[in-house]
């Protein structure tokens, strides 16, 4: 039974930096093309995907926030962690990651999300 | 990159037929499967259909992908629509390096 739940603060001041956990069971990041990615949905608006990891420790972020952006796995924890630099309150959203596969990019499995809201 | 733009919201009679459009600003819809989610109030997204025209377990055959290359979009239609299917939908595809949401379309059957 694959699950991912996500993990980190719920509240964060402007300027800060997020760190978001996703620890995931039913498969491995070290299995051939296997992928967790973040994505994110502001209050009443649309899904937005962030960043990617895959099993080969291959990272992709998205274009328009690559530069507050870094991905990164721990194989043995069976954890993928976000971090996010220099919050801004537009980036209050709930967080979500969700399992894909290289090939097709189908995002089968998600955690329930975390809402992470910016305000001082 | 590329964009999907999808409509903001359609609405249609329990029973009847909808079908909410997907369109690839850039390089061909065929190109890269497209996936579509379902997301309820509060709720994380599930899938409806993926790789184009595929269906999940448990989604019921009212439910149907497919894309169109004269237009480059892709389409899902609901037909026999129930109240259960109110809810918003979402398609998704990617490129080599990045996976790309639609907006969304709020579809209310009244």
């Amino acid at each position: 039974q694959v699950t991912l739940r996500e993990s980190g603060p719920a509240l964060v001041k402007p300027t800060q930096t997020l760190t978001l956990t996703c620890t995931f069971s039913g498969f491995s990041l070290s299995t051939s093309g296997m992928c967790v990615s973040w994505i994110r949905q502001p209050p009443g608006k649309a899904l937005e995907w962030l960043a990617l990891i895959d099993w080969d420790d291959d990272k992709y972020y998205s274009t328009s926030l690559k530069t507050r952006l870094t991905i990164s796995k721990d194989t043995s924890k069976n954890q993928v962690v976000l971090t996010m630099t220099n919050m801004d309150p537009v980036d209050t959203a709930t967080y979500y990651c969700a399992r894909s596969t290289i090939a097709v990019a189908h995002f089968d499995y998600w955690g329930q999300g975390t809402l992470v809201t910016v305000s001082s | 990159n590329f964009m999907l733009t999808q409509p903001h919201s359609v609405s249609e009679s329990p029973g009847k037929t909808v079908t909410i459009s997907c369109t690839r600003s850039s390089g061909s819809i065929a190109s890269n499967y497209v996936q579509w989610y379902q997301q309820r109030p509060g709720s994380a997204p599930t899938t409806v259909i993926y790789e184009d025209n595929q269906r999940p377990s448990g989604v019921p055959d009212r439910f149907s992908g497919s894309i169109d290359s004269s237009s480059n979009s892709a389409s899902l239609t609901i037909s026999g629509l129930k109240t259960e299917d109110e809810a918003d939908y979402y398609c998704q595809s990617y490129d080599s390096t990045l996976r790309v949401f639609g907006g969304g379309t709020k579809l209310t059957v009244l």
